[in-house]
């Protein structure tokens, strides 16, 4: 069964807005959490990943916070943009051999100009 | 090409015939994943190859899908005797580790849209 999943299917920001994007976990064993993002048409692509060993890791505009106790993962989008626009899925991995990525189901972020 | 690239981009097929979908990992890349996408949904995993290692296949829906990989590099997904509810995007992945040696960043390629009449 599906072990990741997203608060809201949703979320509608404005232009420069900042964006948060939450997702929770329920295996307690991953170890490894990563964001992708999908646009229209197109296979999910990389934006960040996150060790269970951290709770925060920051990229270019994108900000991961792993939050272990609750089992909380959020990508933090600083300044949005309409190419921002897409599907973002989180996605949670646990180091055993033969185990491939669990992801929930995506938020789709609208961004208006 | 840099990325993965899959083939077609587009079928659309006829309940009850088969089909192959092809995927072309990176170069070098020695785990390859099949997903399948269902409209609005996230991705289900279907299987796992890495190395020379027996494929994982545990998310395969049923024995209707099968998948290959010849030479360590390129592989095909089967579906016999299609359904209506196996039109999805099915898309594939490639990573230059295979899960439990540490970080494992997917590649995904664009994915093939299946639409079953």
């Amino acid at each position: 069964g599906e072990s990741v999943g997203l608060h809201l299917p949703t979320l509608s920001v404005q232009e420069g807005d900042n964006s948060i994007i939450n997702c929770a976990y329920s295996n307690s064993a991953s170890d490894y959490f990563i964001w992708y993002k999908q646009e229209s048409g197109k296979g999910p692509q990389f934006i960040i990943d996150i060790r269970s060993n951290m709770d925060k890791r920051q990229g270019q505009r994108v900000t991961v916070l792993l939050n272990k106790t609750v089992k909380h993962l959020s990508l933090q989008i600083a300044a949005t943009q309409p190419g921002d626009s897409a599907v973002y899925f989180c996605a949670e991995n646990f180091n055993q051999a033969g185990t491939a990525l669990i992801f929930g189901k995506g938020t789709t972020l609208s961004v208006s100009s | 090409g840099a990325g993965v690239s899959q083939s077609p981009s587009n079928k659309v097929t006829e309940k009850g015939k088969d089909v192959e979908l092809r995927c072309d990992p990176i170069s070098g890349h020695t785990a390859l994943y099949w997903y399948r996408q269902s409209l609005g949904q996230g991705l289900e995993f279907l299987i796992y190859f890495q190395g020379n290692s027996a494929p994982d296949k545990s998310g395969l829906p049923s024995d209707r899908f099968s998948a290959e990989r010849t030479g360590g590099s390129v592989s095909t997904l089967t579906i016999q005797r299609t359904q209506q509810e196996d039109s999805a995007v099915y898309l594939c992945a490639s990573s230059p580790r295979g899960t439990g040696t540490g970080f494992n960043e997917q590649f995904f390629g664009p994915g093939t849209r299946l639409t079953v009449l």
